[in-house]
């Protein structure tokens, strides 16, 4: 059974500053992706990462997958309170099934 | 274009009935997946399926089931309910064609209590 454990659970913090979400596994995945999923809703894609190395930018938030294709990261940059919700992971192992992380929640104060 | 439709939004059903949920996926798309997702376990797979056709499936019991028609539209079906199966319930929507590196457009899910 593929793993996926993210750190922290739990992150609240104030307007402005910057985080980072990890997502860990022992198992290696054709491609890594990170949702966000808000409260009542499903998870909506951020971001697909598919080559080990690869770090791809969305504005504020920056994504890398490792080297080894086991793990990921999540980097917020001045975060707003708009990026507050639920931040998943999941690995795709090519058998058309996602293996989601244990998410973390984060709340940004104003 | 529309997005996943999951119908009902939410449900109450009794011990030991059973409940049906159903699930549109993006026009286009051919699999569509389902996933459980509970405030102790997570996200976890159910099963998906491509062209009518169940490719793939999670590690639940028999009494959770699914197909899928022609028009790609799926509905899951989980038998002599108990608490436990209590969730939010999400579908989610892919091309389909190899590996799903597009990502997963999820829909805002059934959430389904058992009384």
């Amino acid at each position: 059974t593929q793993l996926l454990e993210q750190s922290p659970q739990f992150l609240s913090i104030q307007e402005g500053e910057n985080l980072t979400v990890y997502c860990n596994s022992s198992s290696v995945f054709s491609s890594l992706q990170w949702y966000r999923q808000e409260p009542g809703e499903g998870p909506v894609l951020l971001v697909t990462v598919v080559t080990g190395g690869e770090v791809k930018k969305l504005k504020r938030l920056t994504f890398q997958f490792g080297d080894a294709r086991k793990d990921s990261s999540l980097h917020i940059t001045a975060a707003q309170p708009g990026d507050t919700g639920l931040y998943l992971c999941a690995g795709e192992t090519g058998a058309n099934n996602l293996f989601f992380g244990t998410g973390t929640r984060l709340t940004v104060i104003p | 274009k529309a997005g996943v439709t999951q119908t009902p939004r939410y449900l109450i059903k009794t011990r030991g009935q059973q409940v049906t949920l159903s699930c549109s996926p993006i026009s286009g798309h051919r699999s569509v997946s389902w996933y459980q997702q509970t405030p102790g376990q997570g996200l976890q797979f159910l099963f998906e399926y491509f062209s009518e056709t169940q490719r793939n499936k999670g590690n639940f019991p028999g009494r959770f089931s699914g197909r899928q028609f022609s028009n790609s539209r799926s509905e899951m079906n989980v038998s002599t309910l108990e608490l436990g199966d209590s969730a939010l319930y999400l579908c989610a929507s892919s091309p389909g064609q190899g590996a799903p590196i597009y990502g997963y457009t999820f829909g805002s899910g059934t959430r389904l209590t058992v009384v």
